[in-house]
């Protein structure tokens, strides 16, 4: 089957702290894409990526940054992580004539204290 | 950029056909219609997708109209474990980039 994988389910981390968000997948999808979803204002994305070592930003994009060194690889950073970057974080996948046909991974649910 | 809007929740009951609407009045000429079906503490998971008329696969058809500034995702007979959040997604790759709106969803109650 088919698979997303995000690193952490459920994360705790310190205001200021350096965190990184990881995700694999293993379809061989050139795109990959970091969204997060809150409470009442859905899935909203963050940054993607098309192909090794491009990034583009998303729609909230400010906090973060990403990378991607290899194809399956994408990685999500909050430099340094503020309380207003609790979240659930969503990574997905696709090819790159499917526009918007996500392959989503289970999640990571972030809380900053 | 296309916003789209759906109704908030609905309720159904085993059994029923179940009709959810989303508006996206301003859907681009290169935009896709995609629906997502989301289950709590996990990532939506993908149900179909088109781009104009109607799509069907083994568990929903997907209506749009000529106009396309709307679409229906049909889900027949649902049953009890269809209860979940359903999201809606209009876009795709534009010049400048990539362009996706996601709907705020839509919670469906199957009652038995």
């Amino acid at each position: 089957d088919v698979k997303v994988t995000q690193s952490s389910r459920y994360l705790v981390k310190r205001t200021g702290e350096k965190v990184f968000l990881e995700c694999v997948q293993d379809m061989d999808h050139e795109n990959m894409f970091w969204y997060r979803q809150d409470p009442g204002l859905g899935l909203r994305l963050i940054y993607f990526s098309y192909d090794v070592k491009m990034k583009e930003k998303g729609d909230i994009p400010e906090g973060y940054s990403v990378s991607r060194e290899k194809k399956e690889r994408f990685s999500l950073i909050l430099e340094s992580a503020s309380t207003n970057q609790t979240s659930m974080y969503l990574c997905a996948s696709s090819p790159p004539t499917q526009a918007g046909g996500y392959t989503f991974g289970s999640g990571t649910r972030l809380t900053v204290v | 950029l296309a916003k789209t809007t759906q109704p908030i929740s609905m309720d159904s009951y085993e059994g029923q056909e179940v009709n959810i609407t989303c508006s996206h009045n301003n859907i681009a000429t290169n935009d896709y219609i995609t629906w997502y079906q989301q289950f709590p503490s996990q990532g939506p998971r993908f149900i179909i997708q088109g781009y104009k008329t109607k799509v069907t696969n083994e568990v929903a058809s997907l209506f749009i109209p000529a106009d396309r500034k709307s679409s229906t995702l049909s889900l027949p007979r649902v049953s009890l474990s269809d209860t979940a959040v359903y999201y809606c997604l209009v876009g795709g790759f534009e010049t400048g980039g990539f362009k996706t709106i996601f709907g705020a969803g839509t919670r469906l109650f199957v009652k038995a």
